[in-house]
């Protein structure tokens, strides 16, 4: 199985900054990495597909970029509503999809 | 609305089972393969199962194959996982979620529904 690992697994930044996670892919995998967000208590909430392709209705600020076994999520101008966990995802050997480990972004 | 509801989470004995539920509403669900996921208490997520738009091929997580079972009835446009012989590692909110083929991800996700294991 292809194993992602995310850095940090945690990360306080205030609102206005700038914040990049980074995941890495144990294996190849292209661009079939999704991001996705998750508050406490809620289901996870898709952001970026196919590494740096925004989910309609995600703002701007978020961002994606890689490709191979490396890939970073970039959140712009931080605002209150992004303070969550982060997951990326592998879709590139299925099964299984594979998720990072998350990394919890807290103010 | 595009929408995806679980049910039929609870507690249950060591030993037993439960069968989950994914009603699905707002989308041509029998275009679309499903999936299901689980997050344990205060861990990351896990992908459990998943099944072809038809219901012909499914697959399972090493953790759980043998043990629970994917189905879906298009005609009712709802998901089931059968989960038997549960164990205190399945303690988790279940999940199902919308794969789309276009983008290669999970676009819709349910609210999840818990499933607590006791011994």
């Amino acid at each position: 199985d292809i194993q992602m690992t995310q850095s940090p697994s945690s990360l306080s930044a205030s609102v206005g900054d700038r914040v990049t996670i980074t995941c890495r892919a144990s294996q190849y995998i292209s661009r079939y990495l999704s991001w996705y967000q998750q508050k406490p208590g809620k289901a996870p909430k898709l952001l970026i597909f196919a590494a740096s392709s925004l989910q309609n209705g995600v703002p701007s600020r978020f961002s994606g970029s890689g490709s191979g076994t490396e890939f970073t999520l970039t959140i712009s101008n931080l605002q209150p509503e992004d303070f969550a966990t982060y997951y990326c995802q592998q879709n590139y050997i299925t099964p299984p999809h594979t998720f990072g480990q998350g990394t919890q972004l807290e103010i | 609305e595009v929408q995806l509801v679980e049910s039929g989470g609870g507690l249950a004995q060591a030993g037993g089972s439960l069968r989950l539920s994914c009603a699905a509403s707002g989308f041509s669900f029998s275009n679309f393969a499903m999936s299901w996921f689980r997050q344990a208490p205060g861990k990351g997520l896990e992908w459990v199962s998943e099944i072809s738009d038809s219901g012909d091929n499914t697959h399972y997580a090493d953790s759980v194959k043998g043990r629970f079972t994917i189905s879906r009835d298009n005609s009712k446009n709802t998901l089931y996982l059968q989960m038997n012989s549960l164990t205190d590692a399945d303690t988790a909110v279940y999940f199902c979620a919308k794969w789309y083929v276009r983008t290669d991800a999970f676009d819709i996700w349910g609210q999840g529904t818990k499933v607590t294991v006791s011994s």
